[in-house]
């Protein structure tokens, strides 16, 4: 069965640096998300991405945030200047589109702590 | 604004009996609900969705029943087994696509004692 993978698993910062969490959508959907979760609170959207392009974007999602599709298959989120509070799980979705009988798939997260 | 929240952040159970999680929601523009499983330290799993033309879905040992009127949705368990300790959100995309952000629930936390 498909499933949408993220790498790295867990990722250790320090303030201040960039990371990249990276994602491989499942192979025949369009639209794709990341959300985080901050420990014991409920999942929180980031941002949605469609056709090369940022649909929607939270609050949270500020300048320090930004995504990209590199190529066909994998979608990243970048931080570019790590904060104390960015530290959360970072959960990759996708969904096939917009008319069909599907939600969105989620990945098993990056687990990002920032020191 | 709108809300997705459920009534118990925790249900505990025991091994065989039957589980039924609460939600209530404020947006009724969307037309569809979801309910999700999260194990520790796992992404949300997708387990059931239903669409507001429908009050009830059936699944492999789960059913979700919705009430529109009370914007009330409920996840029902059969048999709860061990392996169906986890948090359960429920979640509602905005607007009335399925491709819109996910507004998430805080999530109940079912615990199945054996």
């Amino acid at each position: 069965e498909p499933e949408v993978t993220q790498t790295p698993s867990h990722q250790v910062t320090q303030m201040g640096q960039e990371v990249i969490l990276r994602c491989v959508p499942i192979s025949n959907h369009l639209y794709f998300y990341w959300y985080r979760q901050i420990l014991g609170q409920k999942v929180e959207f980031l941002v949605s991405f469609y056709n090369n392009e940022i649909s929607e974007k939270s609050e949270i999602f500020d300048d320090q945030f930004s995504v990209e599709r590199p190529d066909g298959s994998n979608f990243t989120l970048k931080i570019r200047s790590t904060k104390l509070e960015d530290s959360a799980m970072y959960f990759c979705a996708s969904n096939r589109g917009a008319g069909l009988q599907e939600t969105q798939y989620f990945g098993p997260g990056t687990r990002l702590l920032v020191l | 604004g709108e809300s997705v929240g459920l009534h118990l952040p925790t249900l505990s159970v025991q091994e065989g009996d039957n589980s039924i999680i609460n939600c209530a929601y404020s947006n009724s523009a969307s037309d569809y609900f979801i309910w999700y499983k999260q194990e520790s330290g796992k992404g949300p799993q997708f387990i059931i969705d239903i669409r507001s033309n429908m009050d009830k879905r059936q699944g492999q040992r789960v059913t979700v029943l919705l009430n529109k009127t009370v914007k009330h949705l409920s996840l029902q368990i059969a048999a709860t087994q061990p392996g169906d300790s986890a948090v359960y959100f429920c979640a509602q995309p905005q607007g009335s696509s399925n491709t819109g952000k996910l507004i998430f629930g805080q999530g109940t936390t079912l615990q199945v004692k054996p």
